[in-house]
């Protein structure tokens, strides 16, 4: 059955600080993987996916299959990255695809 | 907003009442997903329509849980004989045919006193 983890629930940084959410995942075939984010009173979207390979909002996010890794990063974090990451796995299901969900990482940007 | 829409926001219930939630998707999204949100936890599975065809369901999703999607354009969740581990949210999401984004809905808060 997959799986993911996210071992931080908490994660606090200073402005201007690396930051790096940890994500690690289990599933026996090809993993789709994503990055899914909570701002305060909002609903849950989509930040990026890794078969796009893309930057957005300056994170990035390499699938690692060796170390089965899917983990977050920003080189300097803004008062404005503070949130709930969700890291999220995507498989067929019924001819579509779900979503298995990490606990999620709250990341606290402190000035 | 044109996103999908969870109507109530909250719902507070006694132990052994029913309660119903209804989705609306995005517009031409021909798949809907609802998930079950515990506190501390990440969103859950429950189950899935292709159009109007539930295609597949949790086994989270017990016996008093049921969910339709008539004409393939709503849904609903409904929820019989409510017991206090039902309390969470609720979040549903839509997908279009070939896209890989879903697109969350802000959820029903369920509170089972």
């Amino acid at each position: 059955a997959q799986r993911v983890t996210q071992p931080e629930k908490l994660l606090s940084v200073f402005k201007g600080a690396p930051v790096e959410l940890k994500c690690n995942y289990s599933y026996s075939g090809s993993p789709e993987l994503f990055w899914y984010v909570q701002y305060s009173r909002q609903r849950l979207q989509l930040l990026l996916r890794h078969i796009s390979r893309e930057s957005i909002k300056g994170f990035t996010a390499d699938l690692n299959k060796g170390e089965t890794s899917f983990h977050l990063k920003k080189p300097f974090a803004q008062e404005e990255d503070s949130a709930m990451y969700y890291c999220a796995l995507s498989t067929v299901t019924g001819g579509g695809n779900k979503l298995t969900f990490g606990t999620g990482t709250q990341l606290k940007v402190e000035l | 907003d044109t996103g999908v829409s969870q109507d109530p926001r909250h719902k507070i219930t006694k132990r052994g009442q029913n309660v119903t939630f209804r989705c609306d998707p995005i517009s031409e999204h021909n798949r809907l997903y609802w998930y079950r949100q515990t506190l501390g936890q990440g969103p859950e599975f429950l189950t899935y329509f292709q159009n109007e065809a539930q295609l597949e369901k949790s086994r989270l999703l017990s016996d008093r849980f049921s969910a339709e999607r008539p004409k393939g354009s709503f849904s609903t969740l409904e929820i019989q004989r409510t017991e206090q581990g039902d309390s969470a949210m609720y979040l549903c999401a839509s997908r279009p045919l070939g896209g890989t984004e879903a697109f969350f809905g802000q959820g029903t808060r369920l509170t089972v006193v």
